[in-house]
Parts: structure tokens; sequence; C-alpha cells
């Protein structure tokens, strides 16, 4: 049973600095696990933000930035405004068209 | 604009089956694939597998093995989940999600969600 494990939960201060990360159970995230990273708000769908670790799409703010860091993939959030108070997945490519989500980062901004 | 709008809410018996569609527009049907997605209350994202519109081929988690059936219909540009044997646990919001089949391509859009409620 593969695992995906991020952070339970966050707190960052506005215009702060905060970096999620996204491990895998069977080892090193790497480029090939293509990282795939969402944000929820309470009742709305996902909204897409970075993806094969690092790309932004065209809705993306640009204080969002994706990287692999220390053999995890990562969202960083730079310059963080209120309005970024939400949960964030990351998403991770397992081969066979498999994919696995991680359980979930409830980020507060406080 | 893309856009990806799925049925209505539902509620059904435990062991029935619940069928959800997805009608996609704004892109050409066939050239991306279509992930479904639930969410229980309360918890995260779960990811139930993929279809190819274009030949119709499909990959289920294996949680999901023998109760899920993905399908489509190219003449509308829809996609169907369906799920059998429904239990209490499947309880949860189902979305559909344009992605990848396993490549540097980023999920991108998504319906709005289906509630699926499982109740005696």
């Amino acid at each position: 049973q593969t695992v995906v494990t991020q952070e339970p939960s966050l707190t960052v201060s506005p215009g702060g600095t905060v970096t999620l990360t996204c491990a895998s159970s069977t080892g090193a995230v790497t480029s090939g696990y293509y990282p795939n990273w969402f944000q929820q708000k309470p009742g709305q769908a996902p909204r897409a933000l970075i993806y094969s670790t690092s790309n932004k799409h065209s809705w993306t703010p640009a204080r969002f930035s994706g990287s692999l860091l220390g053999g995890k993939a990562a969202l960083t959030l730079s310059g963080v405004q209120p309005e970024d108070e939400a949960e964030y997945y990351c998403l991770l490519y397992y081969g066979g068209a498999l994919w696995v989500f991680g359980g979930g980062t409830k980020l507060t901004v406080l | 604009q893309v856009q990806l709008v799925q049925s209505g809410a539902e509620v059904k018996k435990p062991g029935a089956s619940v069928k959800v569609s997805c009608k996609a527009s704004g892109y050409t049907f066939t050239s991306y694939y279509m992930h479904w997605v639930r969410q229980a209350p309360g918890q995260g994202l779960e990811w139930m597998g993929i279809i190819n519109p274009s030949g119709g081929s499909t990959s289920y988690a294996q949680k999901f093995q023998g109760r899920v059936t993905m399908t489509r219909d190219t003449s509308t540009s829809t996609v169907y989940m369906e799920l059998s044997s429904l239990r209490s646990e499947d309880t949860a919001v189902y979305y559909c999600a344009r992605g990848p089949y396993g490549s540097s391509s980023g999920f991108d859009y998504w319906g709005q969600g289906t509630l699926v409620t499982v109740s005696s």
C-alpha cells in the first residue's frame, strides 16, 4: 500500500514564507513522480496550482512555487496572503496510470 | 473555455449502484484523459481511476477494482463513473478532473463535484 505523507497542519503569518512537503513511502520523490499540487477551500472543488514538480498553470499566483527538496516534493508560498488559507494536496504518479494523493496540509494564516 | 459539468446529487441505498456523469466542453474531448477523484466528508482526496476518452481504455485504483466502471460517450463528450455495491463509506463528493495518463502534463480542470449519499 503506497502512502503519500504531508504535514497535517501548518501556520504562517501574513507576508511570511512557508514550505509544504510531500513524501512517498516508496522512497525519494523524483521528477518522475510528476508531482502536482492543488489548493482546496471549504465547499469548493480543488484548484490546480503546480504540475510536474515546478510548472505553474496560467492562473497560479507567482507567490506559489514547486520544487524537490530533500527527497520530497515541496510547495513554497512566499509573501503569504490571507486568501491562501486552505487545504493543500499533493498528487504523485506511481506508474501504470496509478496516482496517489497525499493526506493534505491545512494551512492557517494567522 | 474548458468546462466540466457534473450531474446532480444522488441518494442511494446500501447495495445499490450510482452513475455520475461529467460533460466536457471547450476542448477536443478525445485529446485528454479524464480522472475520477472522491472526497468523503471531512476527509482528503482519493484517486479512483482514469479513462481515455479516445479509445475508452481504463485503469482503476486497486481499492475500487470490481466495483467501479468508467465509460465515455464521444457523441456527447461525456464520461461516466458507475460505482456498485454501495456502502455507507462511499458517501462522498465525486469529482471528474482532466489530467494526464502519467506524464509531465498537468491536472488542470475539475468538475464542480457530485455528492453521493448512501443511506438506508
